[in-house]
């Protein structure tokens, strides 16, 4: 059964660190591609990074970029989001999202449960 | 590239023919997905390809537009499909928008 599960989140001061964790299982990791996502408490959702299948490229949204590191270790079928100077607006719920390709990217086919990050004094 | 849902929300009726529009600040083609997301929950996949439902997703939900204009309907609304929906763009990909939202509720 495909799945995705993530975990690391929790409660921290700003200015704080936490690492996110996407362990994925029922599929070839190697071969698919994980996006990090989140949402904010009663609002929408903001896409926040992404790594290539071999780790050579990585992006991030402006409002992370230079805060947050995106990694993947394919021996453990885990994809990583390290959290660094954590502000209050980034308080949200995070999810990996399995990107779901024809021809090209075309969505996020399967996504975890997501886990709650929140930053607060 | 950035995504405008409309409306925000709206209340119908089970039964009822639904629309909901999302244009795009430039055109990104056909790189538009749908989803739905109830309260608690990861959201779904519903459509992708500006038109191609997902697999599982039921009939009733449909797609279309080009360009910078795409619609999502929901031909005879459903008690399960009272739910928030979210248009995304993959056209700049890697780097994806999602629209704001639209929340449909029970009249």
């Amino acid at each position: 059964q495909v799945n995705l599960v993530e975990s690391g989140g929790g409660v921290v001061q700003p200015g704080g660190s936490l690492r996110l964790s996407c362990a994925a299982s029922g599929f070839t990791f190697t071969t698919y591609v994980i996006h990090w996502v989140r949402q904010t408490p009663g609002k929408g959702l903001e896409w926040v990074s992404f790594i290539r299948y071999d780790g050579t490229n990585k992006y991030y949204a402006d409002s992370v970029k230079g805060r947050f590191t995106i990694s993947r270790d394919s021996s453990k079928n885990t994809l990583y989001l390290q959290m660094s100077s954590l502000r209050v607006e980034d308080t949200a719920v995070y999810y990996c999202a399995k990107v779901m390709t024809t021809v090209t990217p075309v969505g996020f086919d399967l996504w975890g449960r997501g886990t709650l990050v929140t930053v607060s004094s | 590239i950035q995504l405008t849902q409309s409306p925000s929300s709206l209340s119908a009726s089970v039964g009822d023919r639904v629309t909901i529009t999302c244009r795009a600040s430039q055109d990104i083609s056909s790189y538009l997905a749908w989803y739905q997301q109830k309260p608690g929950k990861a959201p779904k996949l519903l459509i992708y390809a500006a038109s191609t439902l997902q697999s599982g997703v039921p009939s009733r939900f449909s797609g279309s537009g080009s360009g910078t204009d795409f619609t999502l309907t929901i031909s005879s609304l459903q008690p399960e499909d009272f739910a928030t929906y979210y248009c995304q763009q993959l056209n700049s990909y890697p780097r994806l928008t999602f629209g704001g939202g639209t929340k449909v509720e029970i009249k």
